[in-house]
């Protein structure tokens, strides 16, 4: 079935160094890369999503980049800061949109 | 705020009961989706809605089940629970069935069965 792998599971950087997350899917019909955020104890909230036909899309400091041939996308957090700690979430869905898959997540620690 | 209303916020019940978790989507969206998530643990797909009708399920028990009604909001029931149900489970909603649409996630439901 549907699967997509997170890596890794806990990255922890120093203040204004940069983070990198990956992820792999294995349904060659997705076609839409959201990626969430997840605070402690709160609701799970998108940051930035990619859609097939995109190869790269930035938002400020947060960029995403996607691989359709390798089945593999990754986010990109440049001059993190402590408010970046989180649990981020990629997830992957295909045409219909059916079955949002979720990665397991990534754990960001920042130190300040 | 996601738009997305949860409830109840918190659930504390006993081994074998049965609960319900409600679930109003976001106004003009006509998806909901349910995950749970463990403690520590990631995402878990449970079951999709789109306008009433159920369109995709994930790893969900035969114990649980789910609907949306007309007025597009969604209800979850859990029954025979077990002490590994105990878990965060969300509601999120979307505008059409999830191609190139974002999930908005309410605040969940924290069950925990004793």
């Amino acid at each position: 079935g549907e699967n997509v792998e997170q890596h890794p599971s806990t990255l922890s950087v120093q203040e204004g160094d940069s983070a990198v997350i990956k992820c792999t899917y294995s349904d060659s019909a997705s076609n839409y890369f959201p990626w969430y955020k997840q605070e402690l104890g709160k609701r799970p909230q998108l940051i930035i999503d990619i859609r097939s036909n995109v190869g790269e899309k930035k938002d400020q400091r947060i960029a995403v980049t996607l691989n359709k041939t390798a089945k593999h996308f990754s986010l990109h957090i440049t001059e993190t800061q402590p408010e970046d700690s989180a649990v981020y979430f990629c997830a992957a869905s295909d045409t219909g949109g059916f079955k949002t898959i979720f990665g397991a997540g990534t754990r960001l620690f920042v130190k300040a | 705020d996601s738009g997305v209303t949860q409830t109840p916020k918190h659930l504390i019940t006993a081994t074998g009961q049965r609960v319900t978790l409600r679930c109003s989507p976001r106004s003009g969206d006509l998806s909901v989706y349910w995950y749970q998530q463990s403690l520590d643990q990631g995402l878990q797909f449970l079951i999709q809605y789109y306008n009433g009708e159920e369109r995709a399920k994930g790893n969900i028990l035969e114990r649980f089940s789910a609907q949306q009604f007309p007025d597009l909001h969604s209800e979850l029931n859990l029954s025979s629970l077990e002490l590994g149900d105990s878990a965060l489970y969300f509601c999120a909603s979307s505008v059409t069935t999830g191609a190139n649409s974002p999930l908005h996630f309410g605040n969940g439901t924290r069950l925990t069965v004793t």
